[in-house]
């Protein structure tokens, strides 16, 4: 069974702090690793899709690492706003192809 | 135009209805994907669709069909649906590369989904 683990599960900060939160996948066959925000009432937003060991891509205040040796992602927002509430998800596919598997998702709440 | 559009927005349905899920894309991309999350679990993979043809099933049940009438269309046709299929069911699609599967890194663009309630 594929797993693909996201921690924390929740979190609530403050507006103004710097947050990030951790994907782990198997790093075995690793083909690409991708994040996206997910709102409320909205559809999943595609951040970033990361394909190389040691990338590192930047949106804004957003940015995501990636280690594929040890099978893991950051990604981290800086200076959080209220508007970055949301379910943060990342997904892997297993095999060659885009049949992604989701974890759980990091929900991020910031207040103001 | 990064959209994929999904409608109705929220359906409900009896067990004996048919009703079907559109989804609809004009980005070019040529394949597209059947989603279905259940609250507070991630989205689970039902279908994908190159090139207008089903390349994956994940073991779905029958009473769910879907169609994909040419590159910028997909259907979810839902019959003698169960209470425990109402979800919410999202379409994306994305680019294929040129030599067949879609490329992993590829992005993956998500309508807003349908709210699907069975009674």
């Amino acid at each position: 069974i594929l797993n693909v683990e996201q921690s924390p599960q929740s979190l609530h900060v403050q507006e103004g702090d710097s947050t990030n939160f951790t994907c782990s996948f198997p790093s075995s066959n690793f083909y690409a690793l991708h994040w996206y925000r997910w709102e409320t009432a909205k559809s999943p937003e595609a951040l970033f899709v990361m394909t190389l060991n040691g990338d590192e891509k930047k949106k804004g205040r957003i940015s995501a690492t990636l280690n594929t040796k040890e099978g893991y992602s950051y990604l981290y927002i800086k200076g959080s706003q209220p508007e970055d509430s949301a379910t943060y998800l990342c997904a892997f596919p297993p095999e060659y192809g885009n049949k992604l598997v989701f974890g759980a998702g990091t929900i991020l709440r910031v207040k103001s | 135009d990064t959209e994929v559009t999904q409608t109705p927005k929220h359906l409900v349905m009896g067990m004996t209805n048919k009703k079907s899920l559109k989804c609809e894309q004009h980005m070019g991309h040529r394949a597209m994907y059947w989603y279905k999350q259940k609250a507070k679990k991630p989205p689970e993979l039902m279908f994908v669709y190159s090139y207008e043809k089903l390349s994956i099933n994940e073991s779905v049940p029958s009473r769910f069909s879907p169609e994909c009438p040419n590159s910028s269309l997909l259907n979810l046709h839902l019959h003698a649906l169960q209470p425990e299929d109402s979800a919410l069911y999202l379409c994306a699609s994305s680019l294929r590369d040129g030599v067949g599967n879609p490329s992993p890194g590829n992005t993956i663009y998500f309508g807003e989904g349908s709210w699907l309630t069975v009674v």
